[in-house]
């Protein structure tokens, strides 16, 4: 089975703090995506990477930034934490399709409050 | 720009019925689908998909239809249990643009009455 790990399952940080999220995936993907999900907006994609030391902003990048320096492993920071950035972060991955989308499978969610 | 949405927002059916999910995309070049489900506290979790190619697939007690004339996605499951009251989210992509990126709903609450 896939498995994709985010590093804390909650988290409470001071508004001005650094925040880096941590993702892992086993299943050699070599797609990752950073997700947010707040009631009534659904997810909303942050940052995605197709490869190492690669990435792409998605919908909402403001405030954040991304680091990709191996496979497995795709981490999410918040330069400065403030309190609209309180919400559950989802990591997502999937296998580069030949041609043909697969589905991303996720990770448990990381729900961040900032104080 | 376009996007995914869903018709209800909640539903909530009797256990052992029938439950009837719905979905609206707009982008007519999308031929990638999937349903996702998410209990409270977890991530979503894959539950079916359909390609472009197809009308209709099924998985254990659930259906997945696709109309491409009216860009409606459904997912049915039928005699609902308690354990599928979750949020169930729709999701598309278009791989032409050489892009793996899922644009979701927003979800549906599916609520089952014991």
């Amino acid at each position: 089975d896939v498995k994709v790990t985010q590093s804390s399952r909650y988290l409470v940080k001071r508004t001005g703090e650094k925040v880096f999220l941590e993702c892992v995936q086993d299943m050699d993907h070599e797609n990752m995506f950073w997700y947010r999900q707040d009631p009534g907006l659904g997810l909303r994609l942050i940052y995605f990477s197709y490869d190492v030391k690669m990435k792409e902003k998605g919908d909402i990048p403001e405030g954040y930034s991304v680091s990709r320096e191996k496979k497995e492993r795709f981490s999410l920071i918040l330069e400065s934490a403030s309190t609209n950035q309180t919400s559950m972060y989802l990591c997502a991955s999937s296998p580069a399709g030949e041609g043909d989308n697969t589905e991303a499978f996720f990770g448990q969610g990381t729900r961040l409050t900032v104080v | 720009g376009e996007s995914v949405g869903l018709h209800l927002p909640t539903l909530s059916v009797q256990e052992g019925d029938n439950s009837i999910i719905n979905c609206a995309y707009s982008n007519s070049a999308s031929d990638y689908f999937i349903w996702y489900k998410q209990e409270s506290g977890k991530g979503p979790q894959f539950i079916i998909d359909i390609r472009s190619n197809m009308d209709k697939r099924q998985g254990q007690r659930v259906t997945v239809l696709l109309n491409k004339t009216v860009k409606h996605l459904s997912l049915q499951i039928a005699a609902t249990q308690p354990g599928d009251s979750a949020v169930y989210f729709c999701a598309e992509n278009y791989s032409g643009a050489g892009s793996y990126q899922l644009t979701f709903g927003k979800g549906t609450k599916l609520s089952v009455i014991p």
